[in-house]
Parts: C-alpha cells; sequence; structure tokens
C-alpha cells in the first residue's frame, strides 16, 4: 500500500530564516505530486505540482520554490519566510490529475 | 474556466437527522468531481470520487454525492448525521484540457453535528 509522509509536522519559525519542508511517497512510482497551503477560512491552495523529477509547475507567484529530487521526493523551500507564509501545508500525491489525491499529514508552519 | 462554489461555509444538523453540504461547479473542460473531509490538524481524507460513471456516487461512512450536469452540482448527502461526522468539508474539481491540468478546491464547509 501507498504511504505519504509530510515533516516536520509543526515549525515556528522567525520572519526572514529559510524554510524547508520534505515530503515523501513510498508504494508507487512516478506519482504526480503536489504542495499545498491552507491558511485559516481560506480553504487550500495549490502551490505547486510536479508530474516527474525536475518538473515543477507554481499556481501563483509567491515566496516559495519547490524542488523534486528524486521521483518519490517533494521538498517546498523558501529563503527568507514572511509573516504571510504561516499556515497548514499539505503534500498529496495522485497518478493522474483526473484522478483522487491522497494527502499526507501536513505541516502546521508559524512565522513569528 | 474552472471554479468550485460551496454554497454554506457553516451547517449545523442534530445527530441522526440528514446531512446535505452542497457544490456547485464551472469547468471547461470533462471535470471529475471529489469530496474530501479533513478533521481538525489532519491531512484531507476522500470521501467519494466522480470519473464520468455512475452520477450517483457512494463512498465511505455513509456519505453519497450526485452529479448533476444541468445544474452543475455535485452535493454531498448522508441520510443520518453522526458526532464522528463533524469536520470540514471540500468539494473539489480536477480537468485537463489538452495538455493543460488543473484542479481547484471550495473554500470548505464545516460541518456541526449537535448531540
Amino acid at each position: 500500500s501507498q504511504t505519504i509522509h509530510q515533516w516536520p509536522a509543526t515549525l515556528v519559525q522567525p520572519v526572514g530564516s529559510p524554510l524547508s519542508l520534505e515530503c515523501t511517497v513510498e508504494g508507487t512510482s512516478n506519482p504526480n505530486l503536489y504542495w499545498y497551503r491552507q491558511a485559516a477560512g481560506r480553504g487550500l491552495q495549490l502551490l505547486f505540482y510536479s508530474v516527474g523529477i525536475g518538473q515543477i509547475s507554481s499556481e501563483v507567484p509567491q515566496n516559495l520554490s519547490a524542488s523534486r529530487p528524486q521521483d518519490r521526493q517533494f521538498i517546498l523551500s523558501s529563503k527568507k519566510l514572511l509573516l504571510s507564509d504561516s499556515g497548514f501545508y499539505l503534500c498529496a500525491w495522485g497518478r493522474e490529475i483526473l484522478y483522487e489525491q491522497y494527502f499526507g499529514p501536513g505541516t502546521r508552519l508559524t512565522v513569528t | 474556466a474552472q471554479s468550485v462554489t460551496q454554497l454554506d461555509s457553516h451547517v449545523s444538523v442534530s445527530e441522526g437527522t440528514p446531512v446535505l453540504l452542497r457544490c456547485n461547479y464551472s469547468s471547461s473542460y470533462s471535470p471529475s468531481l471529489f469530496w474530501y473531509v479533513q478533521h481538525p490538524n489532519k491531512g484531507l481524507q476522500l470521501l467519494l470520487k466522480y470519473t464520468s460513471a455512475a452520477t450517483l456516487v457512494k463512498g465511505i461512512n455513509g456519505f453519497e454525492a450526485e452529479f448533476k450536469k444541468s445544474e452543475t452540482s455535485f452535493h454531498l448527502t448522508k441520510p443520518s448525521a453522526h458526532m464522528s461526522d463533524a469536520a470540514e468539508y471540500f468539494c473539489v474539481v480536477s480537468g485537463r484540457k489538452g495538455g493543460y491540468q488543473k484542479v481547484t478546491f471550495g473554500i470548505g464547509t464545516k460541518l456541526q453535528v449537535i448531540p
């Protein structure tokens, strides 16, 4: 069976500090991978998705970047965090855009 | 263009009564539609999906949804609410046109179940 991991589970970082969130998937190969941000009262916002190693599409301009160094690894980064980067970050995988996604447990990021 | 509208941000029902969570969508593509549930500080779990097969879709935990193309709706229902159903529910549309792929989430509906 497939599983998806995210870490850390919670993170408190000061403004201006760097960020690295990691997501890994087990039990499948060549998945589509997604990063979402969920801010209070605003639903989920798709940040990035990837259909393969080194292939990253960004949905919205922002202070964040994503990388996919390995088939089942997806990393969300920032060089300098802003207060507005606070939120709940969810990683997900799916086999194809028309089909369901499977979500990780999420990372709660608080920027102070 | 593609969008999802969840018509109610909060729904409150008594335990044992029916649940109705409303979702309308628009899409230029041939979309797939999904409902997900999220309990506090957890990831999202798939409840059910419509992918151009039967229009009445049955999901987990007694939930079902009906795809109505003429009304562009995909409302989520359950005959009898349970306390464990209290959570936030997201309607999602996913579509592809040529090489362009897009997934759009609704803003969510918080379901409160009153004992």
